[in-house]
């Protein structure tokens, strides 16, 4: 069975420019976490989507945003790219009901943005 | 904000050694989980331990929780190489809701043969 897939591995932008990061989760998981790693930071929570819709988001600008497409995969765009946004983008899936109730999260093995 | 803190940042071992890592959390929850993340990449689950359970094995693997003073450890005994790597709590919230789990900075591990 496949885990959860993210592309591209890695992505170059400049700053001001968009990026558009993608995820699949596990076949069968309806909910999908975005989280932002930057370095020396740990993990912090940007989006949260299930079926289609968003259910809860982080503290960030809204120039980060996403969707969930209807076979559950989801994209993260990020507008008007700054330097501070270089990190490692991590997807994450679960069931909707394993997550409503916090448990485990299987991740992507993310995507490394860097902007110049 | 983080809800878990870890402690050390970073620890470095021997092989064969034993390595211990401790969390610190500030609101009630429902679970505490630890992951572990190599080079940088997708962070794997290792175990979950819920709120009314006090210690959790599994493999090498042995999780404490004192929900008192709002606290977890994660033990490896028998430390290899391959266990190299950074170590994060994650916290689900009492209610979790549409609340996702939240993460700690992580225990960097490095084990020297």
């Amino acid at each position: 069975e496949a885990g959860v897939t993210q592309s591209p591995t890695h992505l170059i932008k400049t700053r001001g420019q968009q990026a558009t990061l993608r995820c699949s989760p596990i076949s069968g998981h309806t909910s999908v976490y975005w989280y932002q790693q930057a370095l020396g930071l740990g993990l912090q929570f940007l989006l949260w989507y299930d079926e289609g819709e968003e259910r809860n988001r982080g503290n960030f600008p809204p120039r980060f945003s996403g969707r969930q497409f209807p076979n559950y995969s989801s994209e993260l765009n990020v507008n008007a790219l700054e330097l501070e946004d270089s990190a490692l983008y991590l997807c994450a899936s679960s069931l909707w009901e394993t997550g409503f109730f916090g448990e485990k999260l299987f991740f992507g093995s993310g995507t490394q943005l860097s902007v110049l | 904000s983080q809800q878990g803190e870890e402690d050390p940042q970073a620890l470095s071992i021997q092989e064969g050694e034993n390595a211990t890592m401790n969390c610190s959390y500030k609101t009630s929850i429902n679970n505490l989980q630890w992951y572990r993340q190599n080079s940088g990449r997708g962070l794997v689950h290792l175990i979950l331990i819920r709120s009314n359970e006090r210690e959790k094995h599994s493999g090498r693997l042995r999780v404490t929780l004192d929900t008192s003073k709002k606290s977890s450890s994660l033990l490896i005994t028998a430390s290899r190489a391959a266990d190299t790597a950074s170590y994060f709590c994650a916290t689900a919230r009492i209610q979790s809701g549409n609340t996702p789990l939240v993460f700690g900075k992580g225990t960097r591990l490095s084990v020297i043969a």
